[in-house]
């Protein structure tokens, strides 16, 4: 089992549609969840993190976390094409852990 | 610009070569990180630097030899690379090393390696 798991995707929307992108984690101790975007040939730069339990909402970015199910979410209201990039997931427990990515393609 | 700089973006060596990567970073942290991240694969962590400290080598190849010689700098030297060796190489830093809530990781732009 991969320590922390995404769906590869691609994953495509319709431009203004919600984006949902998931991951999973294994370990049980892990503290702190980060969500990347890496545009394509760019360097991956920080979107989002989230340590509590529930909702953290940043303008049309939301993430999720349920630590009792062990995974993470992120959701993108209004998609717009501009958030067309590769999504990763990454689980900090005594390592920071990176998931292979989700690609999300909004579409015009 | 995230304050962690890289140079060069691009390099093409041969497999007899040696050549340097080199990572600055701006943000006054005390953690400096190179990573490698291949197609299809997640970010690989390679080394880890706290305090100009090696604290991490995650069973990287000897052909890569990191260097830290202040807390803002972070080399990596390359020599006799393999083919698959051929990746993008992310240097990061962060504020500390420790796995406290909010220790976020910023990254370099990154330089694309091809050896040929």
């Amino acid at each position: 089992q991969k320590e922390v798991e995404q769906n590869s995707g691609p994953l495509s929307v319709p431009e203004g549609a919600i984006a949902s992108l998931n991951c999973t984690y294994s370990d049980r101790g892990s503290q702190s969840f980060f969500w990347y975007r890496q545009y394509s040939g760019k360097s991956p730069e920080l979107i989002m993190f989230i340590y509590s339990n529930g909702d953290k909402e940043d303008g049309r970015f939301t993430a999720q976390l349920n630590k009792a199910s062990q995974y993470v979410s992120l959701l993108i209201r209004d998609s717009q094409p501009s958030d067309s990039a590769t999504y990763l997931c990454a689980v900090r427990g005594g390592k920071l852990i990176f998931g292979q990515g989700t690609e999300l393609s909004v579409k015009p | 610009e995230t304050g962690v700089t890289q140079t060069p973006r691009h390099l093409v060596m041969g497999m007899t070569n040696k050549k340097s990567l080199k990572c600055e970073q701006h943000l006054g942290h005390n953690a400096m990180y190179w990573y490698k991240q291949s197609a299809k694969k997640p970010l690989e962590l390679m080394f880890v630097y706290s305090l100009e400290e090696r604290v991490e080598n995650n069973s990287v190849p000897s052909r890569f030899s990191p260097e830290c010689p202040n807390s803002s700098h972070l080399f990596l030297h390359l020599h006799t690379l393999q083919p698959e060796d051929s990746a993008l190489y992310l240097c990061a830093s962060s504020q500390t090393r420790a796995g406290r809530s909010g220790n976020t990781i910023y990254f370099g732009e990154g330089s694309w390696l091809t050896v040929v």
